[in-house]
């Protein structure tokens, strides 16, 4: 199982930025999938999950509006789309394998961070 | 940003054990049996070692286990390795579709 995210960069505030993870090695259209960030010093934090054919959609609470979490199962991929940077967005970016069931993330990637800084 | 509260630090010599807790409210831990654990190593990727408060993950030593009492759970390393030496963090589901973590708990193998 293999989970390796890209597109994170240093962005000035205000900006977009659009986020991919790519997976291998296991079935990706059967699992929920997620993003999940860490900012510096501090602990995770959940962003968003998706469904299995991309129907649903949840959001953290601080994350409603800005971000947009979506996937294309022929690319065993997923992507994190986030609008209008703001310094507190400053963190890792962590794709995830989620087990909704449970409530846990079995698989997570290196991450990507993303800098947010004037 | 953290609703679940955990000691900043833990530590203890090679073979012994270290206990680190998690507690939370009665409207996630308190409520539901999703409390999982992660290891993070700086550099490498980061590790389900507990899930559902109890169980293990395939090739995730029995040295490591969970348990729940209440509002806290509570993660036990057993026989400290110095590869144990790690930032620990708890999560928990919290309803609505919301999954909180713990500000994390830095263990040292001394």
């Amino acid at each position: 199982v293999q989970l390796v995210e890209s597109g994170g960069d240093v962005v000035l505030p205000g900006v977009s930025l659009r986020l991919s993870c790519t997976t291998s090695g296991f079935t990706f259209r059967y699992y929920w999938m997620a993003w999940v960030r860490q900012a510096p010093g501090k602990g995770p934090e959940w962003v968003a999950n998706i469904k299995q054919d991309g129907s649903e959609t949840f959001y953290g609470d601080s994350m409603k509006g800005r971000f947009i979490i979506s996937r294309d199962n022929a690319k065993s991929s997923i992507y994190l789309q986030v609008n209008n940077l703001r310094h507190e967005d400053t963190a890792i970016y962590y794709c995830a394998r989620a087990q909704l069931a449970g409530g846990y993330f079995d698989a997570w990637g290196l991450g990507t961070q993303v800098t947010v800084s004037s | 940003q953290s609703v679940l509260t955990q000691p900043p630090s833990a530590s203890g010599s090679p073979g012994q054990s270290v206990t680190v807790s998690c507690t939370g409210t009665r409207s996630d831990i308190g409520a539901y049996n999703f409390v999982s654990w992660y290891q993070f190593h700086p550099g490498k990727v980061p590790k389900l070692i507990i899930y559902e408060v109890t169980k293990r993950p395939s090739g995730v030593p029995d040295r490591f286990s969970g348990s729940k009492s209440g509002n806290t759970a509570s993660l036990t390393v057993s026989g400290l390795q110095s590869d144990d030496e790690a930032d620990y963090y708890c999560s928990s589901f919290a309803g609505n579709n919301n999954f909180i973590f713990g500000p994390g708990t830095k263990v040292t193998v001394l």
